[in-house]
């Protein structure tokens, strides 16, 4: 079935050291991806997408990298701070789709002072 | 704007028992989903709807109805709840449909069912 998942569950970076968290998703006709942070008792919250026409997209400190060959994506996250840790969400679904985004389980990153 | 507010925050429930997590944006946004969030999972789609008067199942609608009556506001009604149905509820909305627009996700709703 179409499924989108994560290798890790929990990944600890010291504060200042890059974080790079990882995602597998299966479904080929998957054209848009989204990476969400969540912290602790509060809604997921957008921090960058990429679209498959794409295999880098930067934002302000973070990069998504998609390989659809492998059916792979990571986000980058440079200078890890304090305030990076949360659980980080992947997203996959096709364009223009209303029936909105497949989630997969999530990565806990803890930053260590 | 407030963006995407959901009340009630925590909510116990008997078996059996119905209620109404209520979700209302102020961003005139015509796309709003409600989703469930198990502990150790991602979201799951309970029900979306692409804009007033227009609703649709997602992955997992069983045991839930939902309404859209207006723009801003989209009800999930729990019909006759079960311990199953404890878990965290998010509503989401967007001006536009995936790809075009962000999803922004209300606080959420802790719902547990004894």
């Amino acid at each position: 079935g179409e499924s989108v998942g994560l290798h890790l569950p929990t990944l600890s970076v010291q504060e200042g050291d890059n974080s790079i968290i990882n995602c597998a998703y299966s479904n080929s006709a998957s054209d848009y991806f989204i990476w969400y942070k969540q912290e602790s008792g509060k809604g997921p919250q957008f921090i960058i997408d990429i679209r498959s026409n794409m295999d880098k997209r930067q934002g302000q400190r973070v990069t998504v990298l998609l390989n659809k060959t492998v059916k792979h994506l990571s986000l980058q996250i440079a200078a890890t701070q304090p305030g990076d840790s949360a659980v980080y969400f992947c997203a996959e679904a096709r364009s223009g789709s209303a029936r909105q985004l497949t989630f997969g389980s999530g990565t806990q990153l803890t930053v260590l002072p | 704007n407030a963006g995407v507010t959901q009340t009630p925050k925590f909510q116990v429930l008997k078996t059996g028992q119905s209620m109404t997590l209520q979700c209302a944006q102020d961003m005139n946004h015509e796309y709003m989903s409600w989703y469930r969030q198990d502990p150790g999972m991602g979201l799951r789609l309970i029900h979306y709807s692409v804009g007033a008067g227009i609703t649709d199942q997602g992955e997992v609608p069983n045991g839930y109805n939902v309404s859209r009556s207006t723009t801003e506001d989209f009800p999930l009604r729990l019909l006759s709840a079960a311990p199953s149905q404890t878990s965290v509820y998010f509503c989401a909305s967007s001006y536009g449909a995936v790809g075009t627009d962000t999803q922004y996700f209300g606080p959420g709703t802790r719902l547990t069912v004894l």
